[in-house]
């Protein structure tokens, strides 16, 4: 069975600072996919960035990128320039890519963004 | 337009009563699934669906039934609640090997 571990239950930083949420993963699997995803409080799940794991580019979405490292099992996702919007809950989650498996998330990071 | 939608967004109810908590999805994707979030905010799967095979997380009590009239809504039925139910239900759907599109959840309490 996979595993994911988010070491940081809570990170405070100032607006405009850059701020990087830890993730470590086990799995025997050989491909799969890894997602960060924000929870606002507003409840609602919102997809910030996918990577896939045969893939060695790290992914990039505007001010999110992550650092992807395969014989680690780490994948670290990074937010340049803060914004206070960015203050939510950040999930990783692993699929193993067989589709029908869902999603097995860490127990996730509580981002607050100061003014 | 809602990609996936969930009714009701809350539902207090009492102990021992039966309920039900719709989800459709517009996507056209081919697998449903349902997630629990705990008081603690820890997501875990309870099902998937996909092409009528169900997949189902075996720390789920039976109390607990998908039931999908239609490729497009996944519904979860929960027979007598027990306090220990309250949580927030995300219904989510997938294509292939996306990522999942959540529905907005809907948080039950039993009083």
């Amino acid at each position: 069975a996979q595993t994911v571990t988010q070491s940081q239950p809570e990170m405070s930083v100032q607006e405009a600072e850059t701020v990087t949420l830890s993730c470590t993963y086990d799995t025997s699997e050989s491909n799969y996919y890894l997602f960060w995803y924000k929870q606002p409080p507003s409840r609602q799940m919102i997809l910030v960035i996918r990577q896939e794991a045969y893939k060695q580019q790290n992914a990039t979405e505007n001010r999110f990128s992550v650092n992807f490292q395969k014989a680690a099992k780490s994948f670290s996702l990074k937010i340049s320039d803060s914004q206070l919007g960015d203050t939510a809950m950040y999930f990783c989650a692993f699929n193993s890519g067989g589709g029908a498996d869902g999603l097995t998330f860490g127990k996730g990071t509580h981002l607050i963004i100061q003014p | 337009d809602t990609a996936v939608s969930q009714t009701p967004k809350y539902l207090v109810t009492q102990m021992g009563n039966d309920k039900s908590i719709k989800c459709e999805q517009n996507l056209g994707h081919d697998t449903m699934y349902w997630y629990k979030q705990d008081s603690k905010k820890f997501l875990k799967i309870m099902f998937s669906y996909n092409n009528k095979e169900l997949i189902i997380n075996e720390t789920v009590p039976n109390r607990f039934s998908p039931k999908s009239p239609d490729k497009a809504h996944l519904n979860l039925h929960i027979n007598s609640l027990e306090l220990g139910d309250s949580a927030v239900y995300f219904c989510a759907s997938s294509q292939d090997k996306q990522a999942g599109v959540f529905g907005q959840g809907t948080r039950l309490t039993v009083v």
